[in-house]
């Protein structure tokens, strides 16, 4: 079964920095990729996806993602991160109706 | 619009008790899965249904059961309530299972 990875469990930037969240995914075919976003208490929303293309997605809230297929990424990217950006960030892969997250990673952005 | 309605929020139950999670949405989407969320783990499918009177097993189904009669509605199961199922359950739907998912708010569970 494919397995997604999310290396940095929690990462603190300064508000107004840039910020680039990791994911690697491990099916080789052409993936269906997403990343979500959860605020405390609330479901997961939609940032952005990628099924094939474009290798650079754009997504709400200002974020932007690349797919990288010799290096199995999709790394997720702001350049100038706000305080409301702090929330809890899954990449997810789905395979055949299977869909699989990372284990997330939690932004935390200090004033 | 009210999208994907899970019911109830928070719920707390003795081991061995059953109990149902109620799923509901209202965008006419064909796919729809549960999945519980446990901390350092991210979400995890538990069973998921690509149409009426269609369901299948993700990664995690053993303790639960699911149907799926209308479209609307994707009821989860648990028949007997263990300490291990205690968790956040997220219900979600979609056009098709490779298409971004809508989530409900969740349903917090605690099993003692």
């Amino acid at each position: 079964a494919q397995s997604v990875t999310q290396p940095d469990i929690h990462i603190t930037v300064s508000e107004g920095a840039s910020l680039e969240l990791r994911c690697n995914y491990s099916y080789g075919a052409t993936p269906y990729l997403f990343w979500y976003v959860q605020s405390p208490g609330q479901g997961l929303q939609l940032l952005l996806k990628y099924f094939s293309g474009d290798t650079l997605v754009q997504g709400i809230k200002g974020f932007e993602a690349e797919f990288k297929r010799s290096q199995s990424s999709f790394n997720l990217r702001k350049p100038s991160v706000h305080w409301s950006d702090a929330a809890e960030y899954f990449c997810a892969e789905v395979d055949n109706n299977d869909m699989r997250f990372g284990a997330g990673t939690r932004l935390t952005v200090k004033p | 619009n009210a999208g994907v309605t899970q019911t109830p929020k928070f719920q707390v139950l003795k081991t061995g008790q059953s109990m149902t999670l109620q799923c509901a949405q209202d965008m006419n989407h064909e796919y729809m899965s549960w999945y519980r969320q446990d901390p350092g783990m991210g979400l995890r499918l538990i069973h998921y249904s690509v149409g009426a009177g269609i369901t299948d097993q993700g990664e995690v189904p053993n303790g639960y059961n699911v149907s799926r009669s209308t479209t609307e509605d994707f009821p989860l199961r648990l028949l007997s309530a263990a300490p291990s199922q205690t968790s956040v359950y997220f219900c979600a739907s979609s056009y098709q299972g490779y298409q971004p998912q809508h989530f409900g708010d969740g349903t917090r569970l605690s099993i003692l």
